[in-house]
């Protein structure tokens, strides 16, 4: 059964912290895609890695892939509230979500 | 550049009648238009794969005589929801690839409410 599961579903992590969200898909995906949410909107495209081993950063966040593995990371470094929303990953294959990790930020 | 545009944003209907959302990509040419569904604190569900000229591939589970889909052009694609119930309220999300890329873009949704 095609699956993409991330981990945790929920989050809620004080500003400052460190934290990784685990991304983890069933079927080989050449690409994989992380985007946020925010409540009651669409999806902003956050990351596409390309590759095994692609490591991409922007800001306070940081995505990796291992294809191998079928696994991707979305690291959170120093956390502030900013990046209070939803997170998905998605695979190429049938372009199926993950189930989304919902993160709060406290203050 | 890679705007993908929805109308109407939201949408309250009576149960019984019809609703049709537009998705068009303002700046590109797209080969592909996805819609998507998605219930509250819940993902992104695939409803249907669109290509221009073609019939949609619906996703297993999905009925293809409630959710017409047409993509008429290459930069636009209408979600039909037929006999609209209650439990079709949702989220719509349409996104566009374009021609010769792997990768998507998002349309801002649309909210669909069925009284």
């Amino acid at each position: 059964e095609l699956k993409v599961e991330q981990n945790p579903l929920f989050l809620s992590m004080q500003e400052g912290k460190n934290y990784t969200i685990y991304c983890n898909y069933s079927t080989t995906s050449d690409r994989l895609y992380w985007y946020r949410q925010d409540p009651g909107k669409s999806l902003e495209s956050l990351f596409v890695l390309l590759s095994n081993g692609a490591v991409k950063q922007e800001g306070r966040l940081m995505a990796s892939l291992d294809t191998k593995a079928r696994l991707s990371t979305l690291h959170i470094t120093a956390a502030v509230h900013d990046l209070s929303a939803t997170y998905f990953c998605q695979g190429t294959y049938k372009y199926i979500f993950g189930t989304g990790t919902r993160l709060k930020v406290l203050a | 550049g890679a705007v993908v545009s929805q109308h109407p944003s939201r949408v309250i209907c009576k149960s019984g009648t019809s609703v049709k959302i537009e998705c068009r990509s303002l700046d590109f040419q797209a080969t592909t238009m996805f819609w998507y569904r998605q219930f509250p604190k819940q993902s992104l569900m695939l409803m249907a794969t669109s290509n221009e000229g073609s019939k949609a591939t619906y996703e297993q589970g999905v009925e293809k005589d409630k959710f017409l889909i047409n993509h008429a052009s290459l930069t636009l694609s209408t979600l039909t929801v037929t006999s609209a119930h209650p439990e079709d309220s949702s989220f719509y999300i349409c996104s566009a690839s374009p021609v010769g890329r792997n990768e998507q873009f998002f349309g801002p949704g649309t909210r669909l409410t069925v009284l």
